[in-house]
C-alpha cells in the first residue's frame, strides 16, 4: 500500500470547519483513500473513503486533487467530540490482509 | 445490523501468566477478522489476521497466537506474557467485499505488571 503524509497535529476552533491534509504520492490507480478516526480510549472508527470523485456522508467530506497524490478530510463543523486521531490510509481494496495505519493527525478542537 | 464484542474491557495480568482475550462478531457471515495492537503513545500495528475457521496468518513473530475456532470468533492468546505485551489490543472485522472497511470493538487494556 502506498505512504501517506500526514502532519502531526492541527488545531481548530469548536464549530468551524477543519481541513485534514494527506498527501499520497506514491499511489496507483486503483487505491483507495480510507481515513478513520480514534477517540481516546476507543478503537478506530471508519470515517469516509473515496476512489477519484469527492465523496459526501453524514461524518465528514473527501476532496480527492485531480491528480490523486492528496486528499483532505473536511469536518464541516468541528465539535468538541471530534477531538481525536484522524488516519489517513491508501489501500489497494483487494486481499484479506489488514490496513496500515499511521501515526495520523492529532485533531485538537478548542471550545 | 452487525455488532463486534470484545473482553475484558481492562485486564492486570502478571509477568508470565497466559493471556485469553476474545472477540466476537454478530450479524455477518464468513468475515475477515484481526487483531491489533497499539502500545502507549504509539501506532496501530497489526497481530494476526483470519480468512475463515483455523486460518492464522501472523504479521509480527511476537509472544502471542491466535486462533479462530468458530467463523465469528477470534481468540488472541499467549502461554507467558511479557512486560512488553502491555497495550490496548483491538479485534476487527470487515467483509470479504471488495474494499470494505474494518469495524473495530472497544479494545481491551491490558497492562501486565
Amino acid at each position: 500500500d502506498a505512504k501517506t503524509t500526514q502532519p502531526n497535529s492541527m488545531e481548530s476552533n469548536e464549530e468551524e470547519p477543519v481541513h485534514l491534509p494527506c498527501n499520497h504520492s506514491t499511489i496507483s490507480g486503483t487505491d483507495y483513500i480510507h481515513w478513520y478516526r480514534q477517540l481516546p480510549s476507543q478503537g478506530p472508527e471508519y470515517v469516509i473513503h473515496g476512489l477519484t470523485s469527492n465523496v459526501n456522508n453524514r461524518m465528514a467530506s473527501l476532496a480527492i486533487a485531480e491528480d490523486r497524490k492528496s486528499s483532505t478530510l473536511i469536518l464541516h463543523r468541528a465539535t468538541l467530540r471530534d477531538a481525536a486521531v484522524y488516519y489517513c490510509i491508501v489501500y489497494s481494496g483487494g486481499g484479506a490482509d489488514g490496513l496500515t495505519f499511521g501515526k495520523g493527525t492529532h485533531l485538537i478542537i478548542q471550545p | 445490523s452487525q455488532t463486534i464484542h470484545q473482553w475484558p474491557a481492562t485486564l492486570v495480568q502478571p509477568v508470565g501468566s497466559p493471556l485469553s482475550l476474545e472477540c466476537t462478531v454478530e450479524g455477518t457471515s464468513n468475515p475477515n477478522l484481526y487483531w491489533y495492537r497499539q502500545a502507549a503513545g504509539r501506532g496501530l500495528q497489526l497481530l494476526f489476521y483470519s480468512v475463515g475457521i483455523g486460518q492464522i496468518s501472523s504479521e509480527v513473530p511476537q509472544n502471542l497466537s491466535a486462533s479462530r475456532p468458530q467463523d465469528r470468533q477470534f481468540i488472541l492468546s499467549s502461554k507467558k506474557l511479557l512486560l512488553s505485551d502491555s497495550g490496548f489490543y483491538l479485534c476487527a472485522w470487515r467483509t470479504t467485499a471488495y474494499n470494505s472497511p474494518l469495524h473495530f470493538g472497544n479494545g481491551t487494556r491490558l497492562t501486565v505488571t
